[in-house]
């Protein structure tokens, strides 16, 4: 069976850093593209970044030079390190697998940026 | 970059009745577009991916049409559980999601 599970998620002052988590069982996260998509609250999904299975990586423009996307195969496990977040980085972050279509999808963790 | 608008923003209907959701996009995505269903306070769920196949498990009560740049979700004899938000979505340089249609019971 496959499972996401996000964490990492909690309450942050504009202008610091989280590392968001999402453990994968049941295929390699090496394998799939792997991408990280967040809702703010009360509106819609909005993609902010994905692995490919060859190790490229793309953002969308809100988070680039911000946000980095990793992962690690030892621990089968994606990443995402958030920097220099503003209020605009509250949502939902949920991490997601799939090719054009996003087949598989983790709970999601709560990013709140507030002083 | 392809902008997805979904119509309309909500939808108002019965159990029994057929919901039908709209989807264009700015310019033609050929036939790779997805359907997603959303709960409150949970993750999406991927219903239909390259237009018109269902994910396995998925009822045969939603079906997805279209190409180009026009696509429908049409979901016959609505359940009580099919009450959610369905996002369209499509996969060109990023993924790229519609602003989503709320079906609500009436």
């Amino acid at each position: 069976e496959v499972q996401l599970v996000e964490s990492g998620g909690g309450l942050v002052e504009p202008g610091g850093s989280l590392r968001l988590s999402c453990a994968v069982s049941g295929f390699t996260v090496s394998t799939r593209y792997m991408t990280w998509v967040r809702q703010a609250p009360g509106k819609g999904l909005e993609w902010v970044s994905v692995i490919y299975s060859s190790g490229s990586t793309y953002y969308a423009d809100s988070v680039k030079g911000r946000f980095t996307i990793s992962r690690d195969s030892s621990k089968n496990t994606l990443y995402l390190q958030m920097n220099s977040q503003t209020t605009e980085d509250t949502a939902v972050y949920y991490c997601a697998s799939g090719g054009a279509a996003l087949d598989f999808w983790g709970q999601g963790t709560l990013v709140t940026v507030s002083s | 970059e392809i902008v997805l608008t979904q119509s309309p923003a909500t939808l108002s209907l019965s159990p029994g009745d057929t919901a039908t959701l709209s989807c264009r996009a700015s310019q033609s995505v050929s036939g790779s577009l997805a359907w997603y269903q959303q709960k409150p306070g949970q993750a999406p769920r991927l219903l239909i991916y390259d237009a018109s196949k269902r994910v396995t498990g998925i009822p045969a009560r939603f079906s997805g049409s279209g190409s180009g740049t026009d696509f429908t979700l049409t979901i016959s004899n609505l359940e009580p559980e099919d009450f959610a938000v369905y996002y369209c979505q499509h996969r060109g340089n990023s993924w790229t999601f519609g602003q989503g249609t709320k079906v609500e019971i009436k």
